[in-house]
């Protein structure tokens, strides 16, 4: 079943912080982040795994609530470059990852 | 290391033609999945791979038939096309479970 991302989309000024959320009702092994540029593939962000602790780097971190089966992407200081779509994938043990709709983000300047 | 590589990036395709995506990777990974994202939307998988030799139906299989006869190739082949499956596919590789995924550039494909 599709994990639900919100919001949606967001529009930001340059140095302005968006959270971006994830949440299914499976129980999870692990929770994956992407993001997206416009005519690209998705490359790879961070994984949080059931059990591990909170992710990041740069300006750029997670979490995973596993009692909630909810995830949060933090962006912090937004730039420029980080305008794109994120997408929230999730994988039960053993399975495949199943991709959420994405959000989009828009940063100005 | 090139990573993962798809061919073609574009193609048209009349209603009821065939043709084969290809996909290779040269990271040695087991893990090898096929994902279509049509406009606006998300990622949905239509097939994957744990293995040469092992494949499994993913979200939207219909149409579509895969082989893995290597580690590195993983081709996606479309049988009859239509409309619908008008689309960006992506080819994605991956270590066993519980690390990310690394997608190919994509392919471009319009069926008229």
């Amino acid at each position: 079943q599709q994990p639900v991302q919100s919001p949606q989309a967001v529009i930001l000024r340059e140095g302005e912080d968006a959270v971006i959320n994830c949440s299914s009702s499976k129980a999870l092994y692990s929770v994956h982040w992407y993001r997206q540029k416009h005519g690209e593939a998705p490359v790879f962000l961070m994984i949080l795994l059931k059990g591990g602790e909170q992710k990041g780097h740069e300006k750029i971190s997670a979490s995973f609530n596993e009692k909630k089966q909810q995830s949060s992407l933090y962006l912090t200081a937004s730039q420029l470059s980080y305008s794109g779509t994120y997408f929230c994938g999730t994988e039960e043990y053993g399975n495949k990852l199943v991709f959420g709709a994405g959000t989009i983000l828009r940063v100005k300047s | 290391n090139a990573g993962v590589t798809q061919t073609p990036k574009f193609r048209i395709l009349k209603i009821g033609q065939s043709m084969t995506l290809q996909c290779t990777q040269d990271m040695n990974h087991n893990y090898m999945y096929w994902y279509r994202q049509d406009p606006g939307m998300g990622l949905k998988l239509i097939y994957y791979s744990v293995g040469a030799g092992i494949t499994d139906k993913g979200e939207v299989p219909n149409g579509y038939n895969v082989s893995r006869s290597t580690t590195e190739d993983f081709p996606l082949r479309l049988e009859l096309a239509a409309p619908s499956q008008t689309s960006v596919y992506f080819c994605a590789s991956s270590l066993p479970t519980g690390t990310g995924y690394t997608f190919g550039s994509g392919t471009r494909l319009t069926v008229v």
